[in-house]
């Protein structure tokens, strides 16, 4: 399995701009989670999706943010207009229904706003 | 909210050294997972605790789950050069299926 796959890997853009990160989780994993890791604030849970569905958007910090699953096979992190402050790595990692909960992240997209 | 908090931040240690990582949460955990972040990489699981008192091992990593399902604990023996990285807890609290993470513990050695 190729794991959880996500692009763009780097993404440099101005303030102001839209900037759409994709994830791809492992095949057959019915949980989706974005994350978000700074060094001041740690890894932080943006949302999470069971089968596609978003259950817990509470950490999507201001309405600039936006997540979408199509489907099972894809997801989007929006972020419309970026600032500054959203420079960070984000992480999206899948789950399996039941068994023992872990999850597997992807490489991460490291975002920075100039 | 429920927090999960993790001590010491960092740690250095000499190579050969030993190496321990705690993890406390504000609320009784269903289970308590590790993982460990190498520099410029991603998260990556180790292991899940589930009983109460629970000890696994993994060659020289030993992890603990408290007798009361708040705390645990990474205790690395020996440490070497590929131990380097960013130790993380992460728990959940039963029915709830969002892991919370502790800040991580970064660890550097000097081989």
């Amino acid at each position: 399995d190729a794991g959880v796959i996500q692009s763009p890997r780097h993404e440099v853009t101005e303030m102001g701009q839209e900037v759409t990160l994709r994830c791809k989780p492992i095949s057959g994993h019915n949980s989706l989670f974005w994350y978000r890791q700074t060094m001041m604030r740690g890894l932080e849970l943006l949302i999470y999706f069971n089968n596609n569905v978003p259950i817990d958007d509470s950490g999507m910090p201001e309405d600039r943010f936006s997540a979408k699953m199509p489907n099972a096979s894809f997801s989007t992190l929006k972020i419309q207009p970026s600032e500054p402050r959203d420079s960070a790595v984000y992480f999206c990692a899948s789950r399996q229904a039941g068994g023992a909960y872990e999850q597997y992240f992807g490489p991460g997209t490291r975002l920075t706003v100039t | 909210g429920q927090q999960v908090m993790q001590i010491p931040q960092y740690q250095h240690v000499q190579e050969g050294e030993d190496f321990t990582t705690y993890c406390n949460s504000s609320t009784t955990l269903s289970n308590i997972q590790w993982y460990k972040q190498r520099p410029g990489g991603h998260p990556v699981f180790l292991i899940q605790l589930v009983k109460s008192g629970e000890v696994k091992k993994q060659k020289r990593l030993t992890f603990q789950f408290g007798e009361a399902k708040k705390n645990s604990s990474l205790h690395i023996t020996a440490t070497q050069t590929t131990d380097v990285g960013t130790y993380f807890c992460a728990g959940h609290t039963q029915g709830a299926q969002k892991l919370v993470f502790g800040q991580g513990t970064r660890l550097t050695i000097n081989p």
